[in-house]
């Protein structure tokens, strides 16, 4: 069936240090999303990458989709303490949309 | 803009009773998904709607779970009788569009579930 896979589960930098969460499909995905989760609250779209290869930036945040369209990566460059929270994949398959496990990013002052 | 608004924030009950959660989507999307997260773990997609219509419930356990989305606006989850392990936060979400347009989530605060 179809499944997304995040690696590392867990992330801990000092602030100012780099991050990176990896996301991997077992198939060929139609787009991927991003969301990001502060502890207690709800997922918020951060963003969709659709073409093969495609590159998008936010500020500190890269977003990058595989050639594949099977794996796709979020890197953040100097890390703040508003950083912190759970950052989900959704793969999406056509029909309907599977979220990874997240990787959930600690920022120590 | 309104966001998505659930009802209530939360709910503890005792196994085999029954519950339900209401959703009322951003105006004028289309596509509504109710959404279980546990403690954890990503949201597992449930129930997929397309105005009052289900696009996709492979993943809804239909001997116990129950969804409506009548007149294609807010729409009702229910869960008859839980188990303990159906504790969980339930999210739903609105979007205006499904399949490969851009189709960007937004969540409401969710529900969240204690089973005794």
């Amino acid at each position: 069936g179809q499944q997304v896979m995040q690696i590392p589960q867990y992330q801990h930098v000092q602030e100012g240090e780099d991050f990176t969460t990896y996301c991997n499909s077992s198939t060929t995905l139609s787009n991927i999303q991003w969301y990001k989760q502060r502890p207690g609250g709800h997922p918020v779209f951060l963003i969709q990458l659709v073409k093969s290869g495609e590159v998008k930036k936010q500020k500190r945040l890269t977003f990058q989709f595989g050639e594949a369209k099977k794996n796709s990566s979020l890197h953040i460059t100097a890390t703040q303490t508003t950083d912190v929270g759970t950052y989900f994949c959704a793969g999406n398959y056509g029909q309907n949309f599977v979220f990874g496990p997240g990787t959930r990013l600690s920022v120590l002052p | 803009e309104a966001g998505v608004a659930q009802s209530p924030r939360y709910k503890i009950i005792e196994k085999r009773q029954s519950v339900a959660f209401w959703c009322n989507p951003i105006s004028g999307h289309a596509t509504l998904y109710w959404y279980q997260q546990i403690l954890g773990q990503g949201p597992k997609l449930l129930i997929q709607f397309q105005n009052n219509g289900v696009v996709d419930d492979s993943q809804l356990p239909k001997d116990r779970f129950s969804a409506e989305r009548l007149k294609g606006v807010d729409s009702t989850l229910k869960i008859q009788p839980a188990k303990l392990e159906d504790s969980a936060v339930y999210l739903c979400a609105s979007s205006l569009v499904r399949l490969q347009s851009y189709n960007e989530q937004f969540f409401g605060p969710g529900t969240r579930l204690t089973v005794l």
